[in-house]
């Protein structure tokens, strides 16, 4: 149980373009989700927290107007990459924390996007 | 402010050698600690867990207990395998509204036959 899909797993785009990332908690609703960017051989940084239905809170120094997140449902949210650049290229997990019951604490991840900006 | 520190890597192992992977906290409040495990071109998996000081948080032969007086959460396990190669971070649970999760700086480890 606890599955967190992500869509696509690798994205290559040009410069200027927007990406989408979707992520899904299959068999769970989430009632926050989170976005995290990693670069090559370091840890975790989280961009921001979404919860269902509100505004994201993004994390000091994350752009909101380039980094577009939505989650319109319980058990989707979407992150956007506007106007991607070179710089943008990493690695982006999201997690989700499960609604109701008593291990919200717990985060369970996607698998990852790679992003790679030409 | 919260944070992780875990020992840096990488840490090299032969087969069947008992794993260690030191990490401490500076948090206000009791957190919960976390180790994740991420194999190579994977997302984080959940490891292990444990909520409240002398837990002991276990899974798949590998174990951590929290302890509140040393603020530390160390990964211990007694005989490693080569699928056991891969980044280990150590996290903590802020907890309030959104739970937001602090990670140190993973550990890379890698375990040869």
């Amino acid at each position: 149980g606890a599955v967190v899909s992500q869509h696509p797993s690798r994205v290559i785009c040009k410069s200027g373009t927007s990406v989408k990332i979707e992520c899904r908690s299959l068999d769970f609703q989430a009632t926050t989700m989170f976005w995290y960017r990693q670069f090559p051989k370091q840890s975790l940084m989280l961009m921001a927290t979404s919860n269902e239905g509100s505004k994201a809170t993004y994390e000091q120094g994350v752009e909101k107007d380039k980094f577009l997140i939505n989650h319109a449902s319980l058990t989707l949210s979407t992150l956007t990459v506007t106007s991607a650049h070179p710089e943008d290229s990493s690695f982006y997990i999201c997690s989700a924390s499960l609604a109701g019951g008593s291990d919200r604490e717990t985060q369970y991840f996607g698998p990852g996007t790679r992003l790679l900006v030409l | 402010g919260d944070s992780v520190t875990q020992m840096e890597g990488p840490v090299t192992l032969s087969e069947e050698a008992f794993l260690t992977i030191n990490c401490t906290y500076t948090a206000t409040g009791y957190p919960s600690l976390f180790w994740y495990v991420q194999y190579p071109g994977e997302g984080l998996q959940l490891l292990l867990k444990a909520t409240k000081a002398d837990d002991k948080g276990s899974n798949k032969g590998f174990e951590a207990t929290y302890r509140k007086e040393t603020t530390s959460f160390h990964l211990e396990k007694g005989s490693v395998q080569v699928s056991d190669s891969a980044v280990y971070f150590c996290a903590l649970s802020v907890g309030g509204g959104y739970n937001k999760l602090i990670f140190g700086a993973g550990t890379r480890l890698a375990v040869h036959p």
